[in-house]
């Protein structure tokens, strides 16, 4: 079944650590997410990307990085540098907006991180 | 930066009634989607709407995007327990600007 997978499910961090969550799909999808959901808050979105190896800061990206390697992947970190990542993660990704439009985004099922 | 209201947060229902809730934005959009969450996962996408005015059904919901575009409305008929969730709007213009969520109950 085509989808977006997002692993691991549960994710620790401890003090002064960097953590990687996984984020593939095989929707053949160009265009790939990452938002943060905090409870009662809508998503915010941290970073996306168009194309592979390009990718823009979306409105809270300090203390994240991403890469996008290939176009079935965007991992982000969470550097150490993030000082409250406690949230829920979601990876989401669509096709790229044709002219005068906006494709949906299709969401993964989510990381929750905390802090130990 | 833009921002969407929606309304209302909490909705509790019982089985059977309708249900209505709608987002507002002071910024115009092209596209208004809405999505459904439950607990634990990624919100599902329920409806896009992509022009002013546009009426949309799938199912029991229907979806509207206002005429002005600053504003776009989900209803829900007949509700049934396993409508229970958190229901976001979403207002595209380039970038992806979500509501805070209407998180429905529904007690049998």
């Amino acid at each position: 079944d085509g989808g977006i997978t997002q692993s691991p499910k549960y994710l620790f961090r401890k003090e002064g650590q960097n953590v990687t969550l996984s984020c593939e799909q095989n929707l053949n999808h160009d265009a790939m997410y990452w938002y943060r959901q905090d409870p009662g808050q809508g998503l915010r979105l941290i970073y996306y990307s168009q194309i592979v190896n390009d990718f823009q800061k979306g409105d809270i990206a300090e203390g994240y990085s991403v890469s996008r390697e290939k176009k079935e992947s965007f991992p982000l970190t969470v550097t150490s540098a993030q000082k409250n990542p406690t949230a829920f993660y979601l990876c989401a990704s669509s096709i790229l907006r044709d002219r005068g439009g906006n494709q949906p985004q299709h969401f993964g099922d989510g990381t929750r991180l905390s802090i130990l | 930066g833009q921002q969407l209201n929606q309304s209302p947060q909490s909705m509790f229902i019982q089985e059977g009634e309708d249900v209505s809730m709608n987002c507002t934005s002071s910024s115009i959009f092209n596209t208004w989607l809405w999505y459904k969450q439950e607990p634990g996962e990624g919100p599902v996408l329920l409806i896009a709407l992509y022009k002013a005015g546009e009426l949309t059904s799938n199912g029991r919901l229907t979806a509207q995007f206002g005429i002005t575009r600053k504003d776009s409305f989900l209803n829900i008929s007949a509700s049934i327990p396993s409508d229970v969730g958190i229901y976001f709007c979403a207002g595209s213009r380039g970038k992806l600007i979500f509501g805070q969520g209407t998180e429905l109950s529904v007690k049998p």
